[in-house]
């Protein structure tokens, strides 16, 4: 089945403990991205990868790395996370300039 | 700047009542505009893509349009089973060429009552 998996699906942390979120897509898309959802503000786009080894900062990046060393794969780190980084995360991927697939989400909550 | 605004924020039909959900947008080159469909937590599901002017599509019950400055998302006797938050989103053509950055609007969230 064609899909675009994260994990964890849920996770409370405490303010400066580094973290990783995983994401990998099995369609052998190019183009991979990390968005973070929030009330009243809608979908937010942090990075996005076009290609291996090939990343960009989207709209909201501060606080935010990721690599993408595998094409299927494009984990997104936290390095110090903080209370205003509480929110739900959605990894995505797509063909070239096309519509983006993406997973069911993942729901951070940092104490 | 780069903005899309969805309208309403929030609409209750009741089944079969027919309307339109609205997207209008503000983006330096429009490469192409998707419609998704959002469940309580779940991820947004796509819908549509429409790349020019006068472009429509369609779908069961849904039919999204595009003009030069917006977009609708028809809703034909919808049914309970519609009910969902209903997200647009344009793709921008940057420097240089397309990019991969989408802008998404706050939503639409559609409640269809039996």
């Amino acid at each position: 089945e064609a899909q675009v998996t994260q994990n964890p699906r849920y996770l409370i942390t405490v303010t400066g403990k580094k973290l990783t979120v995983t994401c990998s897509q099995n369609m052998n898309h190019e183009y991979m991205s990390w968005y973070r959802q929030d009330p009243g503000l809608g979908l937010r786009q942090i990075y996005y990868s076009m290609n291996v080894e090939v990343t960009d900062k989207g709209d909201v990046p501060e606080g935010y790395k990721v690599s993408r060393k595998e094409k299927r794969n494009f984990p997104l780190i936290l390095e110090s996370p903080s209370p205003n980084q509480t929110s739900l995360y959605f990894c995505a991927s797509s063909p070239a300039w096309s519509e983006q697939f993406f997973g069911p989400g993942t729901r951070l909550t940092v104490l | 700047e780069d903005q899309v605004t969805q309208s309403p924020e929030a609409l209750r039909l009741q089944e079969g009542e027919s309307s339109s959900l609205n997207c209008s947008y503000t983006v330096s080159g429009l490469r192409g505009l998707f419609w998704y469909r959002q469940d309580p937590g779940k991820g947004p599901e796509f819908l549509f893509t429409l790349y020019s002017a006068g472009e429509e599509k369609e779908k069961e019950r849904l039919k999204a349009t595009l003009t030069k400055k917006e977009s609708f998302l028809h809703i034909t006797a919808p049914k309970p089973e519609d009910s969902a938050t209903y997200l647009c989103a344009v793709q921008a053509v940057g420097y240089g060429g397309a990019t991969n950055k989408l802008i998404f609007g706050t939503g639409t969230l559609l409640a269809v009552q039996p």
